[in-house]
């Protein structure tokens, strides 16, 4: 099955850093979604992004399908981005593959 | 905004009970899914609906579990009987179809003692 490998698996910041995250994986996908964990528990999808580049605000992310990767990034960091971002892929299923998620630390 | 709306948002029952969940998917999706999170396992999926049929529940302790779509409005995930291994935070999500963005319920936190 694909798998996916996120990094870094921590990382803490000071509020106004810019960051880079990483998602690899193993297999073409063709669904591939960010998610952000906050420190409350709610999951929130950040983007749908199986190809190409999307900004929402001070968040965007690209994936370079061929070259199996995704980036998401984060400018202008603020406490309330701080949880867990994770990458969950799939291909012509349903059934997202997980990553182990990588926990952000804003402080202030 | 439209949100996947989860009932209830915190359960504490003792092992032995019945406790049923329930999920409001967002109007006009018609996947459903249930899954679990816990700090050792993470997500992993317990149920897949689409278009209210159940897919795919392999992820279900079967003697256990159960869940079902009654109507598009609402999706439901019962434990009977529930142990401590149970305690765990269980989520719905929707989407409006496979290859669309994933939308999540704030959550169930059950606690079995």
């Amino acid at each position: 099955g694909i798998q996916v490998e996120q990094s870094p698996p921590d990382l803490i910041l000071q509020e106004g850093a810019n960051s880079t995250l990483r998602c690899n994986f193993s297999d073409s996908v063709n669904n591939l979604q960010w998610f952000h964990q906050n420190p409350w528990g709610q999951l929130i999808n950040l983007f749908y992004i199986p190809s190409g580049t999307k900004q929402n605000g001070r968040l965007s992310a690209t994936t370079v399908a061929t070259e199996r990767y995704s980036l998401l990034y984060i400018s202008s960091s603020q406490t309330t981005d701080s949880g867990v971002y994770f990458c969950a892929v799939a291909y012509s299923n349903y059934q997202l593959i997980w990553g182990a998620g990588t926990k952000l630390i804003i402080k202030p | 905004d439209a949100r996947v709306t989860q009932t209830p948002r915190h359960k504490v029952t003792e092992m032995g009970q019945e406790v049923t969940m329930r999920c409001q998917p967002i109007l006009g999706h018609n996947t459903v899914f249930w899954y679990r999170q816990t700090m050792m396992q993470g997500l992993e999926l317990l149920a897949y609906f689409r278009n209210r049929a159940p897919l795919d529940d392999s992820g279900m302790p079967k003697d256990r579990f159960s869940a079902e779509m009654p109507d598009a409005t609402l999706a439901t995930l019962k434990i009977q009987p529930s142990e401590p291994r149970d305690s765990a935070v269980y989520f719905c999500a929707s989407g409006r179809d496979r290859a669309s963005p994933l939308h999540f319920g704030n959550g169930t936190r059950l606690t079995v003692t």
